[in-house]
């Protein structure tokens, strides 16, 4: 089954730094990888994805970068900001490991500190 | 407005009580999902219905059954609850049944046993 790694566990930058996320996959067929940000208490939320025909995505100061043939893929944010304080997660999509579906495994969770 | 909501937000209740939790979306998607957050935060996948039939069945303890009236809700019902079982359950939907389209959560039922 599919086996998601997340690093570093926690990171702390400052306002204005750049911030990078790290995850790695061994499910070779795996072709989605959304990245979800959840707030204190509240739900997760989907902030940006890639599919495995694409190698970069932006969208204003996040992006995301993946590399198929070393099985990992990034998160990256720019210019961060207090507000961009959470957890990450991120995900890839592979066959459930016990039925007909497709799941989504998800990393462990990078918790996010910006300072001011 | 709420895409995907549950019910109830809290839950409190004693070892061995039963129990139930109820979803509903309202974005005409095809599939729905439970999950469980525990305590370190780790989210993981325990159920998926596509169109009313199970499709994911994750190594989740038969005292767990969903249910899915129809493909707008997935209910969750426990039986003889557990210590163990205390965490952050999560409702989710997506589009389609191959799980490459975004998933949209539910605000979650945080479930203390006592």
């Amino acid at each position: 089954g599919e086996n998601v790694e997340q690093h570093p566990s926690t990171l702390s930058v400052q306002e204005g730094d750049s911030a990078v996320i790290k995850c790695t996959y061994s499910d070779s067929a795996s072709n989605y990888f959304p990245w979800y940000k959840q707030e204190l208490g509240k739900r997760p939320q989907l902030i940006i994805d890639i599919r495995s025909n694409v190698g970069e995505k932006k969208d204003q100061r996040i992006a995301v970068t993946l590399n198929k043939t070393a099985k990992h893929f990034s998160l990256h944010i720019t210019e961060t900001q207090p507000e961009d304080s959470a957890v990450y997660f991120c995900a890839a999509r592979s066959h459930s490991n016990s039925n007909s579906g497709y799941a989504l495994n998800f990393g462990k969770g990078t918790s996010l500190l910006v300072t001011p | 407005d709420t895409a995907v909501s549950q019910t109830p937000k809290y839950l409190v209740t004693q070892m061995g009580n039963d129990k139930s939790i109820k979803c509903e979306q309202n974005l005409g998607h095809d599939t729905m999902y439970w999950y469980k957050q525990d305590s370190k935060k780790f989210l993981k996948i325990m159920f998926s219905y596509n169109n009313k039939e199970l499709i994911i069945n994750e190594t989740v303890p038969n005292r767990f059954s969903p249910k899915s009236p129809d493909k707008a809700h997935l209910n969750l019902h426990i039986n003889s609850l557990e210590l163990g079982d205390s965490a952050v359950y999560f409702c989710a939907s997506s589009q389609g049944s191959f799980g490459n389209q975004p998933q949209h959560f539910g605000d979650g039922t945080r479930l203390s046993i006592l």
